[in-house]
């Protein structure tokens, strides 16, 4: 059981706009920790996708973006590619735990 | 080129040990924290350990504490999981990162090293 929610899968048609969420507690998201987006595609290792909440690392394409409020954050992806079919994690810091939380993943199709 | 990359794993017996390595070239190896993270068959990622950058901090999670350690040396540019105790459930993919904690997140991660617990 993952400290950090996520739905299993989502998906969308190319060129459609699809939303992840990551659902933590006080003791995470809600604690002002910042949320990472990571995304993995198959066969690979994970890639940091987004940083800080909502910053993109050097390479991403601004077809991804991320946000946070409260004790939930979010991950877009618009303008949906076949190349996005990948499963994506959130990750953040637990101050129950003392340590780094990983969501349970959210495996993305492309219909 | 920023690479990590990891070496040690293999098959081990339950109850067995193993020594994970991680090598670092491209960058300032002593500035940063290190992680390791595992991901089991068909599952998700796990954080491990992770350790500060002089090695006078080290965290893990509660399923390893006790069986499990993580180390560094500078001089090498090295992270190192010694794995002590292991169970089946410690079959994994395990990857180094480098760690830039709080509001950064992991950015640099390795190919990964496969460790099967298994009699």
């Amino acid at each position: 059981q993952s400290v950090l929610t996520q739905p299993p899968s989502v998906s969308g048609a190319p060129g459609q706009r699809v939303t992840i969420s990551c659902t933590g507690s006080s003791s995470n998201i809600g604690a002002g920790y910042d949320v990472h987006w990571y995304q993995q595609l198959p066969g690979t290792a994970p890639k940091l996708l987004i940083y800080g909440n909502s910053n993109r690392p050097s390479g991403v394409p601004d077809r991804f973006s991320g946000s946070k409020s409260g004790t939930s954050a979010s991950l877009a992806i618009s303008g949906l590619q076949a190349e996005d079919e990948a499963d994506y994690y959130c990750q953040s810091y637990d101050s129950s735990l003392s340590g780094c939380v990983f969501g349970s993943g959210t495996k993305v199709t492309v219909l | 080129e920023v690479q990590l990359v990891e070496s040690g794993g293999g098959l081990v017996q339950p109850g067995g040990s193993l020594r994970l390595s991680c090598a670092a070239s491209g960058f300032t190896f002593s500035s940063y924290w290190m992680s390791w993270v595992r991901q089991a068959p068909g599952k998700g990622l796990e954080w491990v350990a992770n350790i500060k950058q002089d090695g006078s901090e080290k965290k893990s999670v509660d399923s390893v504490k006790g069986r499990f350690s993580i180390s560094r040396d500078n001089a090498k540019n090295s992270v190192y999981l010694q794995m002590n105790s292991l169970r089946a459930e410690d079959t994994a993919v395990y990857y180094c990162t480098r760690d830039r904690i709080a509001r950064y997140g992991m950015d640099v991660w390795g190919q990964g090293t496969t460790v099967t617990v298994s009699s």
